[in-house]
């Protein structure tokens, strides 16, 4: 079966300081994978997703970007982070488009 | 035209009651749409969906209606427990187009 891992599963940093956060699928080929950032009490915006190794496309400029190094990782990052990028970061998969996206865990980031 | 509204934005239930999330959308190509479930500090899970080629699933307790000529899509939660109360989201998709999530509905169900 396939399974998602994000980590860490908190994270506090100071302004101006770099972000990764990384997320890995198993047990499936191939998958798109997607960062959504959900701010407390609210909804999900998608921000990066990816159909394949080094294809990106972003969905909301901003101060974050993403990578996919391998198939079945994807990474968030930040060269300085800001105090607008406090939230709870969450990576998802699915198998093609308008397929079911399965979530991870996410990430609680608190900027100080 | 993206959007998918939902309604409420909580909803307080009895144990053992009806719980009743609504969303609406106005893309007439949206074909897939999921309903999620989300615990305080944990990602959402996928909960049930359906396609416009029926107007009704349902899986154990929870149950999907859908109204193709409305353009609005339900879920129904029967035999509401405290362990439900959570946070909905409804969700809309097509082909070449990514998710588009609803607000979302915090359901708390009393004891």
């Amino acid at each position: 079966s396939q399974t998602i891992h994000q980590w860490p599963a908190t994270l506090v940093q100071p302004v101006g300081s770099p972000l990764s956060l990384e997320c890995t699928v198993e047990g499936t080929s191939n998958p798109n994978l997607y960062w959504y950032r959900q701010a407390a009490g609210r909804g999900l915006q998608l921000l990066f997703y990816s159909v394949g190794i080094g294809q990106i496309s972003s969905e909301v400029p901003q101060n974050l970007s993403a990578s996919r190094p391998q198939d079945r990782q994807f990474i968030l990052s930040s060269k300085k982070l800001l105090l607008s990028d406090s939230g709870f970061y969450l990576c998802a998969w699915s198998l093609g488009e308008n397929q079911p996206q399965h979530f991870g865990d996410g990430t609680r980031l608190s900027i100080l | 035209q993206q959007q998918v509204k939902q309604s409420p934005q909580s909803l307080i239930v009895q144990k053992g009651g009806i719980s009743i999330i609504n969303c609406a959308y106005e893309n007439t190509a949206f074909d897939y749409f999921p309903w999620y479930q989300q615990f305080p500090g944990k990602g959402p899970a996928l909960l049930i969906a359906i396609r416009p080629d029926v107007s009704e699933k349902k899986e154990g307790r929870f149950t999907i209606s859908f109204n193709k000529s409305a353009k609005q899509f339900s879920l129904h939660i029967m035999d509401s427990q405290p362990g439900d109360s959570a946070t909905y989201f409804c969700a809309a998709s097509t082909p070449g187009q990514n998710f588009v999530f609803g607000p979302g509905t915090r359901l708390s169900v009393l004891p």
